[in-house]
């Protein structure tokens, strides 16, 4: 079983649409949580943090259920923009100076007109 | 602006060739580093932690020999992979942290072995 999984996709949708993806872990011990984006032959790039609270930023919402070691990411009203691979990453702190990320296999996301 | 800088961003090179790829943290002394691998379609795989001053943690299955690592100053970590071979082409990518901030990536490698 992989550490961090989510569904492949595609997600192909149209622009104006609403899309979720999920993602669950199985270290639960994990610290924090995260999702990044990532374009094609670019790297990773943050989106959002994750937390127990949930939390919203514009169009983008992200909601943890720690007791069921679950994440997932709300697109709102997608653009064309937001095309792109979408990876759900999980953190555990190494020591005082870094935290090593476990990644999981991503989303592709298609938003066509 | 960029916080962690990758060395060079595209390699192509013979078999055999040893390949070495700088990351360095911008403005930040960072004590740990990491390495990571992507394949085409797949995901990052952590392929060993990079601590200043001491030996690289690997992975299972990350060949040490294969892939020298070393730390040498707070701001700098580099990969060599050593005898490369079309198997080893990829996509390399090092991340730090900033103190209080979330980890960055640096621009990543795409090494390709002919």
């Amino acid at each position: 079983r992989k550490e961090v999984e989510q569904d492949p996709g595609p997600f192909n949708v149209p622009e104006g649409a609403t899309v979720a993806f999920n993602c669950t872990y199985s270290n639960s011990a994990s610290q924090s949580f995260f999702w990044y984006r990532q374009d094609c032959r670019k790297e990773p790039k943050l989106l959002m943090s994750v937390y127990s609270s949930g939390n919203e930023d514009g169009r983008f919402t992200a909601q943890l259920n720690r007791a069921s070691q679950y994440i997932s990411l709300l697109i709102r009203d997608s653009k064309l923009s937001d095309s792109a691979t979408y990876l759900c990453v999980v953190s555990l702190q190494v020591n005082n100076a870094g935290n090593m990320l476990t990644f999981g296999g991503g989303t592709r996301l298609m938003v066509k007109p | 602006g960029a916080v962690v800088s990758q060395h060079p961003s595209w390699v192509i090179c013979k078999s055999g060739t040893s390949v070495k790829i700088e990351c360095r943290s911008l403005d930040f002394q960072a004590t740990t580093m990491f390495w990571y691998r992507q394949f085409p379609k797949q995901s990052l795989m952590l392929m060993a932690t990079s601590n200043e001053g001491s030996k690289a943690t690997y992975e299972q299955g990350v060949e040490k020999d294969k892939f020298l690592i070393n730390h040498a100053s707070l701001t700098l970590s580099t990969l060599t992979v050593t005898s490369a071979h079309p198997e080893d082409s990829s996509f390399y990518i090092c991340s730090a942290r900033p103190r209080n901030q979330p980890q960055h990536f640096g621009d990543g490698t795409r090494l390709s072995i002919l």
